[in-house]
């Protein structure tokens, strides 16, 4: 059991902002969310991850909303390289990460 | 610095063979993973080890499935008598610690059991 639900698939031009959903309606309170994603033929790859607050990297933001059961990665210029299944987990207790079928997210030029 | 690298890239073995994946994690790092991806579905979780000892195992599909990491730092999966449902890509991942730290994973090991 994953705990999230994402899009299938999304697309988003190059150059604007990719806005990636997920929910997580069952989310406990010390969980975190997190988010990676998997360019094809490579492993997943880290990106960011929060537990209440907004979160923001070189690579991405995170908005998680008040009551946690929903939250958006957001990458402000999407670019061809950013191409990839992006994955929201929310961690299990027992360190380990349950991956979904996550979005693929296809950034066309 | 180096990443998690994992050999071989390939590996194509038989039905019945017996095959080692090995992983060396990211220098320091005390916890490493194991996972499964089949073609369209994400990873999933196999065994994770902090430092030498198998923290949680509870992701290893049956008993034909064992992994070591004897002094801390490399380890390898092995797998008995494969089948073709083996098949897949086996991923490796280390962290600094545990949580809330985050993992970072090699490229993988693609099987293929004829």
């Amino acid at each position: 059991d994953a705990k999230t639900t994402q899009p299938t698939s999304m697309d988003c031009a190059e150059g604007r902002a990719a806005n990636l959903p997920c929910n997580h309606s069952t989310i406990s309170g010390n969980e975190y969310v997190y988010w990676y994603r998997q360019i094809h033929s490579q492993g997943p790859q880290y990106i960011i991850h929060g537990l209440k607050n907004n979160e923001t990297n070189e690579m991405a933001s995170l908005i998680i909303t008040e009551d946690r059961k929903s939250s958006t990665l957001i990458l402000p210029h999407a670019t061809l390289r950013d191409t990839a299944v992006y994955y929201c987990i929310v961690r299990a207790p027992r360190f380990t990460l349950v991956f979904g079928k996550g979005t693929r997210l296809s950034v066309i030029a | 610095g180096a990443g998690v690298s994992q050999t071989p890239s390939n590996k194509v073995t038989e039905k019945g063979k017996y095959v080692e994946l090995r992983c060396d994690p990211i220098s320091g790092h005390t916890a490493l993973y194991w996972y499964r991806q089949s073609l369209g579905q994400g990873p999933e979780f196999l065994i994770y080890f902090q430092g030498t000892g198998a923290a949680d195992d509870s992701g290893l599909p049956n008993d034909r499935f064992f992994a070591v990491r004897p002094e801390g730092s490399v380890s390898t999966l092995k797998i008995q008598r494969t089948e073709r449902g083996d098949s897949a890509v086996y991923l490796c991942a280390s962290s600094l610690n545990l949580t809330p730290d985050t993992q970072y994973f090699g490229p993988g090991t693609r099987l293929t059991v004829l």
